[in-house]
């Protein structure tokens, strides 16, 4: 089976602009998480959907959004970038959501 | 509200000599509790999962955890070190309930170096 996917792996934008993200779901997992790791805070949650609804969030500003696909794939944007959203945006799945989750190698964005 | 401390931020072990990573968790009702470990530059791969079954979890790569109730805490070993053990380890819980699905509360992680 194959594992999370995430595009892209390496992203540099400027201060102001917006990013999407993907991440390809384990098949036949549902539900699918985001998390900022940083050097300064961690491993910090953003959000997770469930069958295409969001249905937790973390403790982000709302320039943080995301959705989900009826494939069950996700996306998630960042808009009007700031140089403190440089971080790795890894992404995991699971079946349900309650069970462990399964993480992709994760996207670089670096702000300039 | 529901928490993770990782007592050391970095632990460092000759290689062969046994591994201890400590964690205490936080919680209000019964969590599962994880550890994760991350190489350089890769995403984050399960060593093991506990969800109220056996206290003492056996893991990949030879590792194992015991679950402590009355001490609260979920501490990581390994008898023998592996040069290919050095990473980041992550003591991760999670609580259920529909307020916390799909949430992983993360330590600040512990960095293991083994030394030849």
């Amino acid at each position: 089976k194959a594992g999370v996917t995430q595009t892209p792996r390496y992203l540099i934008k400027t201060r102001g602009q917006q990013v999407t993200l993907s991440c390809s779901p384990i098949s036949g997992h549902r539900s699918v998480s985001w998390y900022q790791q940083t050097p300064g805070q961690g491993l910090q949650f953003l959000f997770e959907y469930f069958s295409e609804t969001q249905r937790n969030k973390g403790n982000f500003p709302g320039r943080f959004s995301g959705r989900q696909f009826s494939n069950s794939r996700s996306e998630m944007n960042v808009s009007t970038l700031e140089l403190g959203d440089s971080a790795l945006y890894l992404c995991a799945s699971s079946l349900t959501g309650a069970n462990e989750q399964f993480f992709g190698p994760g996207t670089r964005l670096t702000v300039l | 509200a529901q928490s993770v401390t990782q007592l050391d931020s970095h632990v460092s072990v000759s290689e062969g000599t046994p591994v201890l990573l400590r964690c205490n968790y936080s919680s209000s009702y019964s969590p599962s509790l994880f550890w994760y470990v991350q190489h350089p530059n890769k995403g984050l791969q399960l060593l093991l999962k506990y969800t109220s079954a056996a206290t003492l979890v056996k893991g990949i790569n030879g590792f194992e955890a015991e679950f402590k109730k009355s001490e609260t805490s979920f501490h990581l070993t390994k008898p023998s070190a592996h040069m290919s053990d050095a990473a980041e380890y992550f003591c991760v819980v999670s609580v259920p309930g529909s307020s916390n699905t799909g949430k992983l509360i993360f330590g600040q992680g512990t960095t293991l170096q083994v030394k030849p």
